[in-house]
């Protein structure tokens, strides 16, 4: 079956510019993640959904960063004024539900979409 | 400062040798998980461990917990080179997303 897809697959964009990054999750998935991974650096939670509610948006790192979910399906994560620092690889994850500690269910992720700011 | 450590960063060895990859914090988590990432791909699933000393074994891969549920190690039996890539812990100490962090990686390299 279809698994989590992502775009674009690469972005190249200049500073101060804004950019939109999709997720499709797997089909009937309500839970979905964001991530961002760094070179060296382990992946960094962003944000996750529940249907279509972020009831946690804390690890966003800057108010230039925002996320919205639409119909319980493909969600959409917008970098305003990108700056050099927000360069990495860009990971999405879905699950059947939300995962609790201790959950030995799995969240499958993308490829990602890896963020190139100039 | 990583909430999870990971050790060591890179390693290199040959088709056959065993090797051991370690995952350690100063916190304590409820469940850990190991995952496989390879390049240009999302990381995977490889096994959650909930129990402080379980120990679980997939194939030639075997993960232990620890007792005190702040660190757990990765060994590998007789590398083959389809076990390259980027090995991730991650420790989930509540609902994920809220306490659900991940270590830098063991980035593995096994050569024929």
């Amino acid at each position: 079956g279809a698994g989590v897809s992502q775009s674009p697959s690469n972005k190249v964009t200049e500073k101060g510019k804004d950019v939109e990054l999709r997720c499709d999750p797997i089909s009937g998935h309500t839970a979905l993640y964001w991530y961002r991974q760094s070179l060296g650096q382990g992946l960094e939670f962003l944000i996750y959904f529940q249907g279509n509610s972020a009831p946690d948006k804390s690890g966003l790192p800057s108010d230039r960063f925002s996320a919205e979910r639409t119909g319980g399906s493909v969600s959409t994560l917008t970098i305003q004024r990108t700056q050099q620092e927000d360069s990495a690889v860009y990971l999405c994850a879905s699950s059947r539900s939300i995962l609790l500690a201790g959950d030995t269910d799995t969240q499958y992720f993308g490829p990602g979409t890896r963020l190139t700011v100039l | 400062t990583q909430l999870l450590e990971q050790s060591p960063q890179f390693l290199s060895i040959q088709e056959g040798e065993n090797l051991t990859v370690y995952c350690n914090s100063s916190s304590v988590f409820s469940s850990l998980q190991w995952y496989r990432q390879e390049p240009g791909e999302g990381p995977v699933l490889l096994v959650t461990v909930v129990t402080g000393g379980e120990v679980k074994k997939l194939k030639r891969l075997t993960f232990q917990f620890g007792d005190a549920r702040k660190d757990s190690s990765l060994h590998i039996t007789a590398a083959q080179p389809g076990d390259t890539g980027l090995y991730l812990c991650a420790g989930v100490r509540g609902l994920y997303g809220q306490n659900f962090v991940f270590g830098p990686g063991t980035r593995l390299s096994v050569l024929p």
